[in-house]
């Protein structure tokens, strides 16, 4: 299975700055038709998980443009310019590449 | 607007089996796979199983951990995916969502979300 290694585990940001979280897999998530199929979902206290971003660096409808994501290969960040109150919570890369699809651990992002 | 509700979730003791239902609305179901996921009380999340639309065989993959005891179906003409649990253990003890999915991967897949089932495993 295809491991997916996040950091760090804690994010305590301050409100208005900015916040990073990596991504790593164990192998290249590059699929066969030259896609890399790497998802980023924010799971807010008490809710489901929302899907933010698709295929690396797709935002979806609806997501703030402070989020975005990066990276190629086994290497990818999910970036917050700027983070707001709403956007405490737990974020979670997936990889959709390899069967079985897995995530990572979970960044639990909190506001100091 | 998509809708996907499940239900079926409870208390059940070990070696017991529990149907999830998972009914879905607001687009054209026959058109989507659909999966299955599951976060255990503090935990992360984890992958159960998928199906493909009826129109595309609607054959089934499921967790290689789970597949001895964990079968999805569905009914497209009840706009409808089930999670058959077998033999459950307490370390199945999760909140169970429904997810909707895509038959061939293009990016579009887990874009929409149930409120979760609640499993509890105990004696």
């Amino acid at each position: 299975d295809v491991v997916m290694t996040q950091s760090p585990l804690s994010l305590p940001v301050t409100l208005g700055q900015p916040a990073s979280i990596s991504c790593r897999s164990s192998q290249s998530l590059v699929y066969s038709d030259g896609d890399t199929y790497l998802n980023w979902f924010q799971q807010r206290p008490g809710q489901s998980p929302r899907r933010l971003i698709h295929k690396v660096s797709n935002r979806d409808s609806g997501v703030p443009d402070r989020f975005s994501g990066s990276g190629s290969g086994t290497d990818f960040t999910l970036k917050i310019s700027r983070v707001e109150a709403e956007d405490v919570g737990v974020y979670y890369c997936m990889q959709s590449t390899h069967w079985p699809k897995t995530f990572g651990q979970g960044t639990k992002v909190e506001i100091k | 607007e998509v809708q996907l509700v499940e239900s079926g979730g409870g208390l059940v003791q070990p070696g017991r089996s529990l149907r999830l239902s998972c009914a879905a609305s607001g687009f054209s179901f026959g058109d989507y796979a659909m999966s299955w996921f599951r976060q255990a009380p503090g935990k992360g999340l984890e992958w159960v199983g998928f199906i493909k639309s009826e129109a595309y065989g609607g054959t089934a993959h499921h967790s290689a951990s789970l597949k001895d005891r964990f079968s999805i179906s569905r009914d497209d003409s009840k706009s409808s995916v089930y999670l058959q649990m077998n033999s459950l253990k307490t370390e199945d003890t999760a909140v169970y969502y429904c997810v909707r999915d895509e038959n061939f991967l293009s990016g579009n897949d887990y874009d929409y979300w149930g409120q979760g089932t609640l499993v509890t495993v105990s004696s």
